[in-house]
């Protein structure tokens, strides 16, 4: 079966530094990845994607890297600021490509 | 600003009771997405569906719950007779689905059920 998981369940980082948030997948099939933040009391929010002929992708102040060596992807967040505390789930498409298959979720909270 | 919304934000219901929960997707989207999401289970998907046609429940509770479209801009998931452990937060998001596929989903405020 394929599956999307997360190395870390909680991850504490002092405002300003720089956050790294991993997340492995099982299907090497899997062409285009998405992460989502969720903040507390809301719905999932889309951050950024990135399709499988890339290693990197950059937005504002985030950076996605897949590596489809090790199937592993990261999210990493530039002087990260309070308002980036929440949980930040990994996702790929399920084998029917209809569905999104999301990970466990890693929970980022930062200390003023 | 075009979001996905739902109604009600919170239900506290009693056990046997029924609860229904409505979706709006954001107008022109054609894929509609039922979630559960509990500290135990992370993000479920319950049911989906595309121009408002069911095609998948295979998350959901058959003998309790059901998922229904209507039309266009009302999304529904029903659970009769609810019990304890359906207290979840149910989300609904939606997406455009060009060749069977929909890459970004857009997610409401959800659900907050309570049941006692």
């Amino acid at each position: 079966g394929e599956s999307v998981g997360l190395h870390l369940p909680t991850l504490s980082v002092q405002e300003g530094d720089n956050s790294i948030i991993n997340c492995a997948y099982s299907n090497s099939a899997s062409d285009y990845f998405i992460w989502y933040k969720q903040e507390s009391g809301k719905g999932p929010q889309f951050i950024i994607d990135i399709r499988s002929n890339m290693d990197k992708r950059q937005g504002q102040r985030v950076t996605v890297l897949l590596n489809k060596t090790v199937k592993h992807l990261s999210l990493q967040i530039a002087a990260t600021q309070p308002g980036d505390s929440a949980v930040y789930f990994c996702a790929e498409p399920g084998t029917s490509y209809d569905k999104v298959i999301f990970g466990p979720g890693t929970s980022l909270s930062v200390i003023p | 600003d075009a979001r996905v919304t739902q109604t009600p934000r919170d239900k506290v219901t009693e056990m046997g009771q029924e609860v229904t929960m409505r979706c709006q997707p954001i107008l022109g989207h054609n894929t509609v997405f039922w979630y559960r999401q509990t500290m135990m289970q992370g993000l479920e998907l319950l049911a989906y569906f595309r121009n408002r046609a069911p095609l998948d429940d295979s998350g959901m509770p058959k003998d309790r719950f059901s998922a229904e479209m209507p039309d266009a801009t009302l999304a529904t998931l029903k659970i009769q007779p609810s019990e304890p452990r359906d207290s979840a937060v149910y989300f609904c998001a939606s997406g455009l689905g060009a060749s069977g596929r929909v890459e970004t989903q857009y997610f409401g405020p959800g659900t907050r059920l309570l049941v006692l």
